[in-house]
């Protein structure tokens, strides 16, 4: 079974940019996946920013992007501001029996 | 838009049983892909079920053979049955729905499971 890996923690600075990936123990990550990336704020249900790799909901900053990259979906954070920080997740859809599993998710903190 | 509104958490005893509820509007349950999602306190989130097209049911490998999807179409209700509850099952459950693989997800605000002694 398929496990997502993100990065645990990573630190922006204010106006900054960071790039978080999203890599799959099967292998290459594709479209075919259909790249999710949700933000999870304290307290907050998580809210979809990313779809389909890249396309964003209508309440995502422009700020936001998702891409395929290095074989990882990624989702970067160009103009970090103060609001950003939160707990970032990816999740990918697989064929079989286990059709969608999260990844490990990922503090940002702007600092 | 869609809107889920989650229902039927609370406390239960190792062993008991519980269902909860998603009340959906502005999309009809039947159309679209829905699933339960579960947070465990301080942890990541973790799928749980999905249900689509039809009676196509999935389970996480932690709750099959346990817990119970299913929807009410004329209510346009999802539900999750769950069974045989052990403390490693508490957590926030959220709601999810997408119109397909590719689309974007809704969710709802949660509703809180606690499973002790």
């Amino acid at each position: 079974q398929a496990v997502v890996t993100q990065e645990p923690s990573l630190t922006v600075s204010p106006g900054g940019t960071v790039t978080l990936t999203c890599g799959s123990s099967t292998g290459t990550v594709t479209s075919g996946h259909y790249p999710y990336w949700f933000q999870q704020k304290p307290g907050q249900a998580p809210r979809t920013l990313i779809y389909d790799t890249s396309n964003k909901h209508s309440w995502t900053p422009a700020r936001f992007s998702g891409s395929l990259l290095g074989g990882k979906a990624a989702l970067t954070l160009s103009g970090a501001q103060p609001e950003d920080e939160a707990e970032y997740y990816c999740l990918l859809s697989y064929s079989g029996s286990r059709p969608y599993v999260f990844g490990t998710g990922t503090k940002v903190t702007v600092l | 838009e869609v809107q889920l509104v989650e229902s039927g958490g609370g406390s239960v005893q190792p062993g008991g049983s519980l269902r909860l509820s998603c009340a959906a509007s502005g999309s009809t349950v039947s159309n679209n892909y829905m699933s339960w999602v579960r947070q465990a306190p301080g942890k990541g989130l973790e799928w749980v079920s999905l249900i689509y097209s039809g009676d196509n049911t999935y389970y996480a490998d932690s709750v099959k053979g346990r817990f119970t999807i299913s929807r009410h179409n004329s209510k346009n209700m999802l539900y999750l049955q769950m069974n045989s509850l052990g403390t490693e099952d508490t957590a926030v459950y959220y709601c999810a729905s997408t119109s397909g693989w590719e689309t974007a997800m809704t969710w709802g605000q949660g509703t809180l499971v606690i499973v002790s002694s």
